[in-house]
């Protein structure tokens, strides 16, 4: 199964500031999803994100508050910018591992928290 | 999207079996079955999926109506270790989609 890599695994960020969050894959894969889990909820899709094109944003998310890059098959990058606590979350890269029947894998989780 | 619902929560004894019910009437023909749990503090982890026929792995079994409008998530023998949400989601047969979260059942396991 793919093995996932978030950096940073936690981090308390100012009000206004962004953050990037890393996203790494020990192998190549075309499909990776990001995720949000506010405090207490279930998980949210924020976007698709396809190497060689642009993300897909699900409804509530747009691209100037969350950017995302997939510069290639084994990496991604989510931004979650111009903070506010209500972005207090845990944000998850997932990915589809072809090799492995399409199952969908995660990895740990960043734990924001914007004071 | 298809629909499923789970209880919110269950609890159940250290060493005995569980079963987690999932209801999902509008399952489509195309559409797999598949579980996942999350642990506290940790993303979350693939626990097994099906289409039609009962499935078992290292980590449990699933049984499947004939029917396929609900299912059961079954472990064997709860640890305390299994202790977490689990999330009956249902995926369409082609993948290159995203998992969609409901809100899953939280397992309390009582030692």
């Amino acid at each position: 199964s793919a093995v996932i890599s978030q950096k940073p695994s936690r981090d308390i960020c100012q009000r206004g500031t962004s953050l990037t969050i890393q996203c790494q894959v020990d192998s190549q894969v075309t499909m990776m999803f990001w995720y949000r889990q506010q405090p207490g909820q279930s998980l949210t899709l924020i976007a698709t994100a396809n190497q060689g094109s642009e993300a897909t944003y699900e409804s509530g998310f747009v691209i100037d508050k969350f950017p995302i890059s997939r510069p290639n098959l084994t990496f991604s990058t989510l931004t979650v910018s111009n903070m506010s606590p209500e972005d207090s979350s845990i944000y998850l890269c997932s990915v589809e591992d072809t090799g492995a029947g399409n199952t969908i894998y995660f990895g740990e989780g960043s734990w924001l928290t914007v004071v | 999207d298809a629909k499923t619902t789970q209880p919110n929560s269950m609890e159940s004894n250290e060493e005995e079996p569980v079963h987690l019910p999932c209801n999902h009437s509008t399952i489509s023909g195309t559409d797999y079955i598949h579980w996942y749990r999350q642990l506290p503090s940790q993303g979350p982890e693939y626990v097994i999926h099906g289409l039609t026929s009962n499935v078992n792995n290292r980590m449990a079994s699933l049984a499947i109506a004939e029917d396929r409008k609900s299912s059961t998530l079954i472990l064997h023998r709860a640890t305390l270790r299994d202790a977490a949400v689990y999330y009956c989601i249902l995926r369409g047969d082609s993948g290159n989609t995203p998992l969609v979260f409901g809100k899953g059942t939280r397992l309390s396991v009582i030692a």
